[in-house]
C-alpha cells in the first residue's frame, strides 16, 4: 500500500452540491494531514490542515480525520465552478527524515 | 517576499546539459523542500533542508541531482547531465519550522529536456 492513496476521479458535481473527496493512508505516515488544491498548470495551494480526530471547518471546506479507519476527507459545500481543480491529500512521514507524502490527486469538476 | 518564489518559471535545455533551479522561500521559514511533479502524479519528494543543512536527501533519484542552501534562505537545485526523464515541474515549498507544520509551495519551474 502506498503511504497516501486517493481516487483519481474524475469527480463531477453540480454547482451548489457537496463535493466529497477521500484519502486513505498507511501506518508509515504520522497524524498530520493536509489538503492542497491545484489548478491546471499551477502549483499546489494549501487549503487546510488537520491534526486531530474529527472535523475541522473553514468556510465552505470541512476536513474530516478518522484515525481508526485511517482516512481523511475533504467536503466542499455549495460547490462553485471555481472549485474545479485537482485536490491533493498529503501526510507527513512518521519515520526518520522529513517529508510529506502526496496522493496522486482527485480531479473535481463543478458543473454550472 | 510574500510567498515562495522560484526562477525560472520555464527552462528548456538540451540533453546532457547542466541546469540550476532557484528557490527563494518565505522570509523567516527555516524549512525548505524540493519536490518534483510529473503530469497526472502527485508531488514526489526530493530533499528537505532545515536551515543550511540537508536534513533529508533520501528522495534525490541519483547523484546527478544536488541541492544547496548555503545561507539558510535561498536554495538551488542542480541537475547535471540532464536526461529527458528529468522533464517535470520542480516545486519548492517552505514552512516556518519544518516537522509536520504547513508547507507552502512556489509556482514551480517547468523543466523540459530535449
Amino acid at each position: 500500500q502506498k503511504e497516501v492513496e486517493q481516487n483519481s476521479g474524475p469527480l463531477s458535481v453540480p454547482e451548489g452540491a457537496i463535493a466529497s473527496l477521500n484519502c486513505t493512508y498507511s501506518d508509515r505516515v504520522s497524524q498530520s494531514f493536509f489538503w492542497y488544491r491545484q489548478y491546471s498548470g499551477k502549483s499546489p495551494e494549501l487549503i487546510m490542515s488537520i491534526y486531530s480526530n474529527g472535523d475541522k471547518e473553514d468556510g465552505r471546506f470541512t476536513a474530516q480525520l478518522n484515525k481508526a479507519s485511517q482516512y481523511v476527507s475533504l467536503l466542499i459545500r455549495d460547490s462553485q465552478p471555481s472549485d474545479s481543480a485537482t485536490y491533493l491529500c498529503a501526510a507527513h512521514t512518521r519515520n526518520t527524515g522529513n517529508q510529506f507524502y502526496f496522493g496522486t490527486g482527485t480531479s473535481l469538476t463543478v458543473i454550472p | 517576499g510574500a510567498g515562495v518564489s522560484q526562477t525560472p518559471s520555464n527552462k528548456v535545455t538540451e540533453k546532457g546539459k547542466y541546469v540550476e533551479l532557484r528557490c527563494d522561500p518565505i522570509s523567516g521559514h527555516t524549512a525548505l523542500y524540493w519536490y518534483r511533479q510529473s503530469l497526472g502524479q502527485g508531488p514526489e519528494f526530493l530533499i528537505y533542508f532545515q536551515g543550511t543543512g540537508a536534513a533529508d536527501d533520501s528522495g534525490l533519484p541519483n547523484d546527478r541531482f544536488f541541492a544547496v542552501r548555503p545561507e539558510g534562505s535561498v536554495s538551488t537545485l542542480k541537475i547535471q547531465r540532464t536526461e529527458r526523464g528529468d522533464s517535470a515541474v520542480y516545486l519548492c515549498a517552505s514552512s516556518p519550522t519544518g516537522g509536520d507544520t504547513e508547507a507552502f509551495f512556489g509556482q514551480g519551474t517547468r523543466l523540459t529536456v530535449v
